[in-house]
Parts: C-alpha cells; structure tokens; sequence
C-alpha cells in the first residue's frame, strides 16, 4: 500500500523568492513518484517524475525534485517564484507491482500562493 | 492530440437520477483511470482498466457507482441512483504502455447533485 502525505495545505512566497513544497511517502514497493500542477478548473498536469536513475529530476516550467529514499522525500523547488506559478500542487506514488500503469495515490495537495 | 476528453464538464442533477459521465483517452492508451476530486478526500482512484479490462475497482465508493469500458477509445462512469454526497469533480486520465509512464488527465466533470 502507498500513502503520500504533502506539509502545508497552503505555502505562500513573494515574486522570485524560493519554492519548496514538501512530499513524503510511503511505499511497500519501490515507488514511481510524481508531481502534478492542476489550475483552476483545470485537469492535473504533468510536472516531473521519478522512476528509476538520477534522483535528482528536472521538470517544466523550472521545476525540480530530488528523490530521497533514506528520508522517504520527494520535495518539489524551484528557485525563483513567478505569478504564474499560483496553483495548486499534487504529489503522487505509484507502486508499479506489476506490469502495464497503476493507479496513483495522491496527497491532499498544496495550494501555492505567489505574493507581488 | 486532443488530449482525454472528458463530458460533460459540467452537470446538475436531481438526486435519485441516474448520471452518466464519459471519457475518451488520448488514442494508444490502453490504461484507464477515473478519480474523483472533493475538498474533504482530495483525488481518490476509483477504478482503473488496462487494456479495457477493469484492474481494480477497490476505490469505488458503493454499488451505486459502475464504470464499463467497452472498447479502446470509450469509457462511462455511471452514479444510480445519485445522491448530493456523490458531488465532486471526476476526472478521467489515461495512460500509455509502459511501467514508467504517468497519466494523462482531462479537464474533469463537475457534478452536483441537488
């Protein structure tokens, strides 16, 4: 079973100050883990993923996350804020058990707030 | 591409009314998944199919809520009777072959049942 548990309903930053939104997990398997942008009355996008290799992932829109296993972490950062950057924000495991895609757990997501 | 689409985007409905909502994935997908949004539970995974076949159905709230896939490029979510709790958003999303691969959402259905 996965459970992800995402700190901070609500992370507030100024215009080109640091994001770091933060993501744990809990996984029984090796974990595919994902970050997901959804705007409002939008589906979820897309930003990055880790499955195997480099823990250290690049995403869009200047993104990243690193995979850490000893700390079950897979926080999402991106140096310098932009107004459009105001949304909210899904971190996501998958256990891939088995062949072909699975279901996703998500956590209960973060509502980024960019200050002017 | 288009994309998963997804209608209607948005419905109303009396409760006790059969509600269907219906999803097309992006074409060469062959996993499908649908989620629902609400600001209590956040996004759970309802049910999921590959290869039209479903996988796991565990999310699925009751007996009211049924899903069929049919073929390749089709799926419905079906709520009967419906019931003002059921109100949320669902998503459709789709996947490619692959172990590796995310999923692919559409804008979502909002329903509200009154």
């Amino acid at each position: 079973a996965q459970s992800v548990t995402q700190l901070g309903s609500h992370v507030s930053v100024s215009e080109g100050a640091l994001v770091l939104l933060r993501c744990n997990y809990s996984s029984s398997v090796p974990p595919y883990l994902f970050w997901y942008v959804q705007y409002p009355n939008q589906g979820l996008q897309l930003l990055l993923k880790y499955t195997t290799g480099a823990t250290l992932v690049k995403g869009i829109n200047g993104f990243e996350a690193e995979f850490k296993k000893s700390e079950t972490s897979f926080h999402l950062t991106k140096p310098s804020a932009h107004m459009s950057d105001a949304a909210e924000y899904f971190c996501a495991v998958s256990g891939r058990s088995g062949g072909g895609a699975d279901g996703l757990t998500f956590g209960k997501g973060t509502h980024l707030i960019i200050q002017p | 591409d288009a994309g998963v689409i997804q209608s209607p985007r948005h419905e109303v409905t009396e409760m006790g009314q059969e509600v269907t909502l219906r999803c097309k994935p992006i074409s060469g997908h062959n996993s499908l998944f649908w989620y629902r949004q609400t600001m209590m539970r956040g996004l759970e995974l309802l049910i999921y199919f590959n290869n039209n076949v479903p996988i796991d159905d565990s999310g699925m709230p009751e007996d009211r809520f049924s899903a069929k896939m049919p073929n390749a490029s089709f799926s419905t979510l079906k709520i009967q009777p419906s019931e003002p709790r059921d109100s949320a958003v669902y998503f459709c999303a789709s996947s490619p072959p692959g172990r590796t691969t995310e999923a692919f959402f559409g804008q979502g259905t909002r329903l509200t049942v009154v």
